[in-house]
């Protein structure tokens, strides 16, 4: 079985730019979510991808956008960047289940510069 | 609400053990373990849900207290490996694994 894969690993980017991070989610998961990691922190939810539909949303302002392709991989998309937006940036999948709670699968993680 | 982990850091010999705390202000329905080696994607470790059930797949224990908000990781007999930072996630409901993560416990074990 495969895990979460993401890229790129590391990246480098102006303020002002635009970046496109992406993420293939384990096998039989259908559920992906997004957080962002500062250093020394711990990771903050920046929103989840249902049947391809945005399915629940943490604190991020509207350009922090997504995608949840057929195959359950996703995209994360920042305009505009800022300083603080510096992070790594972690995917994870899951299988949504009516009940109970389930595990997260994280990929590795996407480290983005912001200069 | 992010939940308060303590204690922030710690240091053991092999052998030793520790308990991670984790205390929510709000009633929980889950609070779900990582651990974190530098570089390396977040590991689960257990979850645990009001009411009582547990998953987990290491030699690692947990425990939840539903009156006080609080589940305590234990790490029993340390091992180099346990080294890392590690990391409780909330949820307030069935929401599908939205997680509100702590700020993290660091541990380093040292032989």
């Amino acid at each position: 079985e495969t895990g979460v894969t993401q890229s790129p690993t590391h990246l480098i980017k102006t303020r002002g730019q635009q970046v496109t991070l992406r993420c293939s989610s384990q096998s039989g998961h259908n559920t992906v979510s997004w957080y962002q990691q500062a250093l020394g922190q711990g990771p903050q939810f920046i929103f989840q991808y249902y049947r391809e539909e945005e399915n629940g949303r943490g604190n991020f302002p509207p350009r922090f956008s997504g995608l949840q392709f057929p195959n359950y991989s996703s995209e994360l998309n920042v305009n505009a960047l800022e300083l603080d937006d510096s992070a790594l940036y972690l995917c994870a999948s899951s299988l949504l289940a009516s009940s109970g709670a389930n595990v997260l699968t994280f990929g590795a993680g996407s480290r983005l510069t912001v200069l | 609400q992010q939940p308060v982990q303590s204690p922030q850091a710690v240091i053991l010999r092999e052998g030793e053990d520790a308990v991670i705390n984790c205390s929510s202000s709000k009633a929980l329905y889950s609070v779900h373990w990582y651990r974190q080696k530098h570089g390396e994607a977040p590991v689960f470790l257990m979850i645990l849900l009001k009411g009582g059930e547990q998953k987990g797949h290491e030699k690692i224990s947990a425990s939840f207290n539903e009156k006080k908000q609080q589940s305590s990781l234990y790490l029993t007999a340390s091992q180099l490996s346990y080294s890392g930072t590690y990391f409780c996630g909330t949820e307030l409901g069935n929401a599908g694994n939205m997680l509100t993560f702590g700020g993290g416990t660091r541990l380093m074990v040292k032989p």
